[in-house]
């Protein structure tokens, strides 16, 4: 299974931003960064995903470094509602919708 | 457009008992993904279904098991019920062939007493 690694926890405030690491040491070439998220008492949701470029969207930013071994989920301006548990996952093509999810990132959001 | 539906939301059942989740996916959507969710072993893959057909595994007993119907529905069905099974198990539903997003159900609770 194609591993991620992310801090278990992480606390930011209200309103300022908050960058979400990964690390992704044995990615391949073929395989696309995904990120999903959490809330309680719900199922994981989709955030963003990316291969090779950076990617921006109406919910957070992707920073991908260039030999892509790692990757940074950005949200701009936390806000109560985006506390929740952030997975970070690799996708790989031969295993269609099979995610391997990891342990996530908690993060608190402070008022 | 509707989400993906879990039925029922949550489940009692009893130790060697058998149960059946249902999964109705995004219309449209031929894949229908199946996770089980536990404190300690987080969120595990169950298995795939694209048109009708297992297209991946994870590493589950036999006694998990599923199904996709011809209009996409997935039913998933535990066997000999154990106590360990007690856990949220979620649908999710996607298109192939691309990156396009999975999309999670909420989940059906299982508690096994």
């Amino acid at each position: 299974d194609a591993k991620t690694t992310q801090p278990n926890s992480m606390e930011s405030n209200e309103e300022e931003p908050v960058h979400l690491p990964c690390n992704h040491s044995t990615i391949s070439g073929t395989d696309y960064i995904h990120w999903y998220r959490q809330l309680p008492s719900q199922g994981p949701e989709y955030v963003i995903h990316g291969l090779t470029s950076n990617v921006n969207n109406r919910m957070a930013s992707l920073a991908i470094a260039e030999d892509r071994k790692s990757s940074t989920l950005i949200l701009h301006r936390a806000t109560l509602r985006d506390a929740a548990v952030y997975y970070c996952i690799l996708r790989v093509p031969y295993n269609f919708n099979k995610f391997y999810f990891g342990s996530g990132t908690k993060l608190n959001v402070k008022p | 457009k509707a989400g993906v539906t879990q039925t029922p939301r949550y489940l009692i059942k009893t130790r060697g008992q058998q149960v059946t989740l249902s999964c109705s996916p995004i219309s449209g959507h031929r894949s229908v993904s199946w996770y089980q969710q536990t404190p300690g072993q987080g969120l595990q893959f169950l298995f795939e279904y694209f048109s009708e057909t297992q297209r991946n595994k994870g590493n589950f007993p036999g006694r998990f098991s599923g199904r996709q119907f011809s209009n996409s529905r997935s039913e998933m069905n535990v066997s000999t019920l154990e106590l360990g099974d007690s856990a949220l198990y979620l649908c999710a539903s996607g298109r192939t062939g691309d990156n396009s997003p999975l999309h999670f159900g909420n989940g059906t609770r299982l508690t096994v007493t």
